[in-house]
């Protein structure tokens, strides 16, 4: 079947515009998780989506950053003004449950370069 | 705060010997540790993981094994072979929970 989708893959943007990064999970999954992978890093959790509960928020870095998950497939993630430090790779990530040991699958990832 | 430690940037090896990576964690709250594996323009996918019930976990040529005392897990495989050059990130979390804590990544370069 289909794995996680997500576009663009490479996204250039100047900084202060805003940009949508989009992630389409595996059908089936109830959880959704971005991640950010900057340069020499780890993954860094951004946020994660279950079902219907209120998302798990905790390792948004600013209030520039949010992420919606509209009736329980599709995610954006939306970062607004747009600033040097937010270039890096966006992942997404679904499970089938959200526990570690269900296997989150990931997508290839959008690179957002901001100039 | 780096949470779960890989200090080896990239490690190169021979085809057909053993590759062994490490990672250090400090959260004594973790207790089910994964590697993954990814390949340049490609998410992460998973290869295996521990729970902390255990201190080996052996699935084909990969073997991970775990040092709870000493906050520290490896991955052994063997023998090396040239599609298993990828970058390989340990993570780290609660059983019961949902978050995975990721260390920076080992690039494993397997020469022919």
């Amino acid at each position: 079947g289909a794995g996680v989708s997500q576009s663009p893959s490479n996204k250039v943007t100047e900084k202060g515009k805003d940009v949508e990064l989009r992630c389409d999970p595996i059908s089936g999954h109830t959880a959704l998780y971005w991640y950010r992978q900057s340069l020499g890093q780890g993954l860094e959790f951004l946020i994660y989506f279950q079902g219907n509960s209120a998302p798990d928020k905790s390792g948004l870095p600013s209030d520039r950053f949010s992420a919606e998950r509209t009736g329980g497939s599709v995610s954006t993630l939306t970062i607004q003004r747009t600033q040097q430090e937010d270039s890096a790779v966006y992942l997404c990530a679904s499970s089938l449950e959200a526990l570690a040991s269900y296997e989150q699958y990931f997508g290839p990832g959008t690179r957002l370069t901001v100039t | 705060d780096q949470q779960v430690k890989q200090n080896s940037p990239s490690l190169s090896v021979q085809e057909g010997r053993i590759s062994i990576l490490n990672c250090d964690y400090t959260n004594s709250m973790f207790d089910y540790f994964l590697w993954y594996k990814k390949y340049p323009a490609e998410g992460p996918t998973f290869l295996i993981s521990i729970s902390s019930i255990k201190d080996k976990n052996e699935d084909g040529r990969f073997t991970v094994f775990l040092n709870k005392s000493a906050k520290h897990l490896s991955l052994h495989i063997v023998p090396s072979q040239p599609g298993d050059s990828a970058v390989y990130f340990c993570a780290a979390s609660g059983v019961n929970d949902y978050k995975l804590s990721f260390g920076a990544g080992t690039t494993v370069t397997v020469r022919a």
